[in-house]
Formats: C-alpha cells, sequence, structure tokens
C-alpha cells in the first residue's frame, strides 16, 4: 500500500523558511514523478511544483525563486524548501504522485502552514 | 504556461440527476488530463486519468471524455456520495495548472 506521510508544516513570519518532508512507503520516489499540490484556505487546488524522475524540476510562477523541490533518494523521501515566505502562502500543502499518465493517484494527508506576524 | 478554464463553477443538482462539468485548455494538452474528486477537509481523489480512464475503484457512473482542448467530465446518475468539488489538471506541459473547480451542491 502507498503511503505519502507530510510534515513540517506550522506557524511561520513572514520573510521565513521552513521545509517540508514527504516521507513515502510503499512507493519508490526517485522511479517517478513528484509534486507539491497547495489549499489555501477556502481556495481551489493550486500546483506547485514537480521533480521528474530523471531530476527535472519545475515551478509555478507564484513560487518560482523562492521555493525548491528535492528529494533524498536514499531515505524515500521529498522536500519543499520554502523561503520569503508571505501571506499568501498560507495553505494546506500535499505532497502527490502517480504511475499514470502524469496523474496523482496518490496524496498525503496534508500540512498546514500558516504565514503570519 | 497552459491555462485551464473550468465551468460552471457550481451548480445545484438532485440525486439521480445527469451532470457535466467542462474543462477547457488554452492550447492543446493532448490527453495528459485528470480529474479529481474533493470532499471537505479531505485530500482530493483522482477518478479519471488520460481524458478518458477510469482510475480503479472509482464507479462506473464517472466517466470522462474529450482531447486536445476541450475535456468533459460526467456523472451519469447523481448519488448522494457525490456532492463535493471537482477539479482538472492539465500534466502535459509544465508548469501543470488545476481548473478553478466546481462545487456540486445539493
Amino acid at each position: 500500500e502507498v503511503q505519502l506521510v507530510e510534515t513540517g508544516g506550522g506557524l511561520i513570519q513572514p520573510g521565513g523558511s521552513l521545509r517540508l518532508s514527504c516521507a513515502a512507503s510503499g512507493f519508490v520516489v526517485s522511479s517517478n514523478y513528484m509534486n507539491w499540490v497547495r489549499q489555501a484556505p477556502g481556495k481551489g487546488l493550486e500546483w506547485v511544483s514537480v521533480v521528474y524522475s530523471g531530476g527535472s524540476t519545475y515551478y509555478a510562477d507564484s513560487v518560482k525563486g523562492r521555493f525548491t523541490i528535492s528529494r533524498d533518494n536514499s531515505k524515500n523521501t521529498l522536500f519543499l524548501q520554502m523561503n520569503s515566505l508571505r501571506a499568501e502562502d498560507t495553505a494546506v500543502y500535499y505532497c502527490a504522485s502517480g504511475t499514470a499518465y502524469y496523474s496523482l493517484a496518490y496524496w498525503g494527508q496534508g500540512t498546514l502552514v500558516t504565514v503570519s506576524s | 504556461d497552459i491555462q485551464m478554464t473550468q465551468s460552471p463553477s457550481s451548480l445545484s443538482a438532485s440525486v439521480g440527476d445527469r451532470v457535466t462539468i467542462t474543462c477547457r485548455a488554452s492550447q492543446s494538452v493532448s490527453d495528459y488530463l485528470s480529474w479529481y474528486q474533493q470532499k471537505p477537509g479531505k485530500a482530493p481523489k483522482l477518478l479519471i486519468y488520460a481524458a478518458s480512464t477510469l482510475q480503479s475503484g472509482v464507479p462506473s457512473r464517472f466517466s470522462g471524455s474529450g482531447s486536445g482542448t476541450d475535456f468533459t467530465l460526467t456523472i451519469s446518475s447523481l448519488q448522494p456520495e457525490d456532492f463535493a468539488s471537482y477539479y482538472c489538471l492539465q500534466s502535459y506541459g509544465a508548469p501543470w495548472t488545476f481548473g478553478q473547480g466546481t462545487n456540486v451542491e445539493i
């Protein structure tokens, strides 16, 4: 059974940094496309970033230059380093992946990031 | 970047109704289009991938169609557990993009 478990969320002041982790089991992070998706309170889903199996990374324009996606193959874990955080980054952050046609069959439970002074 | 326009943003329906939700891409995404259902406080659930392939375990009342720029999610006979929000996602080109979502209400 595939499990994705996110950790690292919390309350952070504007301009601060936070690193989210997504630990995978039953699934090999390095062999699949791994994504971060976020959802602000009461809003829709927003795609944030992807790392493909080959290592290429891409970002939404809203986070480009501030967020960095990476993975630790030895720990089978995905990360999202978030710098220069803004109030509008407040959201539940989901780790998501899949195996077919770049769809997202597997999701974590989400971790809440609140950016506020 | 590819923009996804989803409509309607909300709809009211009754149990047994046929419901159709559409997504239009600003340029061709081939069939790299998937559909998700989300209930309050829960992670999204994959319903359809490759525009028309039903994810394992998803009831057959859900179906998807389309290719290129125009896509449709259809629920043939709405059930009480189908009242939720629905999103399309294009993964043809990065950055990937979701539609704005459709709230299906009673």
